[in-house]
């Protein structure tokens, strides 16, 4: 009930080109929906987040997908570059149930590597 | 991520020994949460802290491990007789309050046990 699947677990992408990740969840009380982005050696910063009452949400190159239906969002980077090379987490969270932004239930991660 | 300070950065333990990690939050932040990353893992929530109180330990194995996070200093998570398996990268991540913040990630403290 708790779990975040995500995939693929590593993704190869040309410099320009277009990096998508995808995550599944099955419970749904999640209403927050974070992807983070890691560096290796660092800890995960906050890319792009979704509530669900929003089918999608753009920041820069930088877009979610979220699909409430079927339990699924993903994470679409537009115009790759080398520097976007890094590991990619999807998250999710009950907010509505008082458990706060920061408890997150994290996917496997996804290591991309844009090629230049 | 910025301003939450975790030290050490790597720590080497013998089997046995206890480790203690600190965790310093941004300043004015409350809530205090522990995660703790396998090699090759995502994150796996532990803990969940407010000063002086434990609000959800959930994620926390039974025996060996604690945290606290005192009126004054730093939050600390401690484990004890420290084994193998407990090899990994602990983050701490901090929010002003439990609603409507995103909470900010330290960089993270390595834990090696030899």
């Amino acid at each position: 009930q708790q779990q975040v699947k995500q995939s693929p677990q590593s993704l190869i992408v040309q410099k320009g080109g277009i990096s998508i990740i995808n995550c599944a969840y099955e419970n749904t009380a999640f209403d927050y929906f974070p992807w983070y982005q890691q560096f290796p050696g660092k800890g995960p910063a906050l890319l792009i987040a979704i509530r669900p009452d929003v089918s999608e949400k753009k920041e820069g190159r930088f877009t979610i997908s979220f699909n409430k239906s079927a339990k699924q969002f993903s994470l679409h980077i537009m115009d790759s570059q080398p520097g976007d090379s890094a590991t990619y987490f999807c998250a999710a969270s009950w907010v509505a149930g008082g458990t706060s932004y920061g408890k997150l239930t994290f996917g496997q991660g996804t290591i991309l590597t844009v090629h230049p | 991520n910025a301003g939450v300070m975790q030290n050490p950065r790597h720590l080497v333990r013998r089997r046995g020994q206890e480790a203690r990690l600190r965790c310093s939050p941004v300043k004015g932040h409350s809530h205090v949460y522990w995660y703790r990353q396998l090699p090759e893992e995502g994150l796996k929530f532990m803990v969940y802290l407010q000063k002086e109180n434990i609000i959800d330990e959930s994620g926390m194995p039974k025996e060996r491990f604690s945290a606290e996070f005192p009126k004054e200093g730093p939050s600390i998570l401690r484990i004890q007789q420290v084994v193998r398996g407990d090899s990994a990268a602990y983050f701490c991540a901090s929010s002003p309050r439990n609603m409507n913040t995103e909470a900010f990630f330290g960089q993270g403290t390595r834990l090696t046990v030899v």
